[in-house]
């Protein structure tokens, strides 16, 4: 079946680079997602990528996919203490119509 | 800009005791879906709604239904509330007219059942 891994936890301090890797098993998704969750608050789309393109930059933040191990990560440069939140990666479902599934979520931790 | 309003935002209610959470959308958006946030699970898709009186199951359906009698508002009831059911219930819609890509989240329903 489908399935999103990530890693739960991640602590970096300011400054530094924080990478957030994921695993998914569809491989005809066409699109792959980051979400990030404030406190408090809902999901928010940070970036996404198109299954056909391997990198993405957008400002801080770098997507790497690589189809054929079916792994996905999002690097932010740079970390700033309002980058703590939890970070979710999503797959596009295999039929059209359905909900994307999402990762369990990595909360990240930076630290001044 | 899409606008989701999810009401209540907190409610506490006793064990068997029904409960209606709902989501309205201030665009035509289609594509409607509820998903409860645990700790340790992530997000869980409940239901979903592709249109005006049409619904189907997520992964963690039972003891939920679903009704959408406008395009503009999707609600979510409990028929007779479980302590497993405490959690905090998001509504997103999607921006795509297919159904999938873009989601945008509700602020969340925090509910807790004693």
């Amino acid at each position: 079946g489908e399935d999103v891994e990530q890693s739960l936890f991640l602590s970096v301090r300011e400054g530094d680079s924080s990478v957030i890797n994921c695993t998914y098993t569809d491989s005809s998704s066409t699109y792959l997602y980051w979400y990030k969750q404030e406190p408090g608050a809902g999901l928010q789309l940070l970036t996404y990528i198109f299954s056909n393109m391997d990198m993405k930059q957008d400002q801080r933040l770098t997507v790497l996919l690589n189809k054929k191990d079916k792994h996905l990560s999002l690097r932010i440069a740079d970390t700033q203490t309002g980058d703590s939140a939890i970070y979710f990666c999503a797959e596009t479902p295999n039929q059209a119509g359905t909900a994307l599934i999402f990762g369990k979520g990595t909360t990240l931790s930076v630290s001044s | 800009d899409a606008g989701i309003t999810q009401s209540p935002r907190h409610k506490v209610t006793e064990t068997g005791t029904p409960v209606t959470l709902r989501c309205h959308q201030t665009e035509n958006h289609r594509y409607m879906y509820w998903y409860r946030q645990d700790p340790g699970h992530g997000l869980r898709l409940i239901h979903y709604s592709y249109g005006v009186k049409d619904t189907d199951k997520g992964e963690v359906s039972d003891g939920y239904s679903v009704s959408r009698s406008k395009t503009e508002d999707f609600l979510l009831t409990l028929e007779s509330a479980t302590s497993s059911q405490t959690s905090v219930y998001f509504c997103a819609i999607s921006l795509g007219t297919g159904g999938t890509g873009e989601l945008f989240f509700g602020e969340g329903s925090r509910l807790t059942v004693l």
